[in-house]
């Protein structure tokens, strides 16, 4: 079935510095894969998405770049701010009888320090 | 701007006992799926509703059931409560499930203690 690997977190991190969260994917079909994120209390926001390979995804500084060959949607920011703090799901969308349900990896805590 | 919201959003219930959960969809939105996600996991599929129609189940045992209603409000059941029902419960609503590039727009979600 479909799975998504995300990296073990926590990720701490100090304001400014560069960001990756590794994520990789198996599945059946050709999917789409997103990126949603959980702040503290709150339920999951779409952050990017990317459709098809070699689409790059971005929103908010963030980025993510469907590559197929690898099988991979690696999230990256060149500069974190304090208020990224977080847990970062990757997910994929394959279908199922018809119905995209999405697959979500465990997630990444992501800790920025000032 | 989300637009689901979930009720309760905390809740306590004794094992064995049952419980339901509510979801409204955000306006316009006729899909409405809802997740089971265990502290430190990511969001594990339960059922999803397509204009009052189960369209897709998880791994999930038949005391898990839901309904969705003629406005897209969706609810979700368990019976006999197990102390491994305990987590955080998402409902996520979004337009068509027959897209794959289609945005599921979640509420913030029941936190359910069973003890």
């Amino acid at each position: 079935g479909d799975s998504v690997t995300q990296m073990e977190g926590p990720v701490t991190l100090s304001e400014e510095a560069f960001l990756t969260i590794n994520c990789t994917y198996t599945a059946t079909g050709y999917p789409s894969l997103f990126w949603y994120v959980q702040y503290p209390g709150e339920g999951l926001q779409l952050l990017l998405k990317a459709t098809k390979a070699d689409d790059k995804g971005s929103n908010k500084g963030f980025e993510a770049t469907y590559r197929k060959e690898t099988t991979s949607f690696h999230l990256e920011k060149g500069s974190v701010q304090v208020s990224d703090s977080a847990v970062y799901f990757c997910a994929l969308s394959d279908p199922v009888g018809g119905s995209y349900i999405p697959t979500f990896g465990r997630g990444t805590s992501l800790i920025v320090h000032p | 701007e989300t637009g689901v919201t979930q009720s309760p959003t905390h809740l306590i219930k004794t094992r064995g006992q049952q419980v339901t959960l509510r979801c409204s969809s955000q306006s316009g939105h006729n899909t409405v799926s809802w997740y089971q996600q265990a502290l430190g996991q990511g969001p594990q599929f339960i059922f999803q509703y397509y204009r009052e129609e189960e369209n897709g189940r998880g791994n999930f045992p038949p005391r898990f059931s839901g309904l969705q209603f003629p406005n897209y409000s969706s609810e979700l059941n368990v019976n006999a409560l197990e102390l491994d029902d305990s987590a955080l419960y998402l409902c996520a609503s979004s337009l068509d499930p027959g897209q794959s590039n289609t945005e599921a727009f979640f509420g913030q979600g029941t936190r359910l203690t069973v003890v």
